[in-house]
């Protein structure tokens, strides 16, 4: 069956650090990857998607950045992290039509 | 362009009692329509789905149909628990697309 993991689960960091959050997914092949951010208490927001390695597809334009390195690898970064990049970020994955999702990381930048 | 709406919460129910959230989306065609669930401080977890005009998902208990002619796909469960707990999500996906259109969310609490 296929599993999909995201480290780390919790991370405090300061304004203006770098950031990396990495996403693997087991179990499938050449997915479609997606990155989500979600704001305390507000909906889901679509940041990247993958169709393929190397393939990056950005929704929102801001500070932070995707790569796909591996088939079943996504990783979201930033440079300098703003304090409104807090909040949860989700990864998930799809084949078909239904769409799943990691337990996400939970992000506060001080 | 796609989009999802749903009703907005909290909605506050006794256990045992009946269950509806709306949701109504706009899109061409025919999308796949999903329901999600999200426990606190977790991920979505995929609830239904449905894929065609008159299916109707259903899974631990909640059901939704797929309603063409009014574009909706309501989710209900006839007698809710406790665990039920939870904030859900509707969304579609237009065939041929990767993009996923969720709506905001509804948070649910059921009080013993």
């Amino acid at each position: 069956s296929q599993t999909i993991h995201q480290w780390p689960a919790t991370l405090v960091q300061p304004v203006g650090s770098p950031l990396s959050l990495e996403c693997t997914v087991e179990g499938t092949s050449n997915p479609n990857l997606y990155w989500y951010r979600q704001a305390a208490g507000r909906g889901l927001q679509l940041l990247f998607y993958s169709v393929g390695i190397g393939q990056i597809s950005s929704e929102v334009p801001q500070n932070l950045s995707a790569s796909r390195p591996q088939d079943r690898q996504f990783i979201l970064s930033s440079k300098k992290l703003l304090l409104s990049d807090s909040g949860f970020y989700l990864c998930a994955w799809s084949l078909g039509r239904e769409q799943y999702f990691g337990p996400g990381t939970r992000l506060t930048v001080t | 362009g796609n989009s999802v709406t749903q009703m907005e919460g909290p909605v506050t129910l006794s256990e045992e009692a009946f269950l509806t959230i709306n949701c109504t989306y706009t899109a061409t065609g025919y999308p796949s329509l999903f329901w999600y669930v999200q426990y606190p401080g977790e991920g979505l977890q995929l609830l239904l789905k449905a894929t065609k005009a008159d299916d109707k998902g259903s899974n631990k208990g909640f059901e939704a149909t797929y309603r063409k002619e009014t574009t909706s796909f309501h989710l209900e469960k006839g007698s809710v628990q406790v665990s039920d707990s939870a904030v859900y999500f509707c969304a579609l996906v237009k065939g041929g697309t990767y993009k996923y259109i969720f709506g905001t969310g509804t948070r649910l609490k059921v009080l013993a």
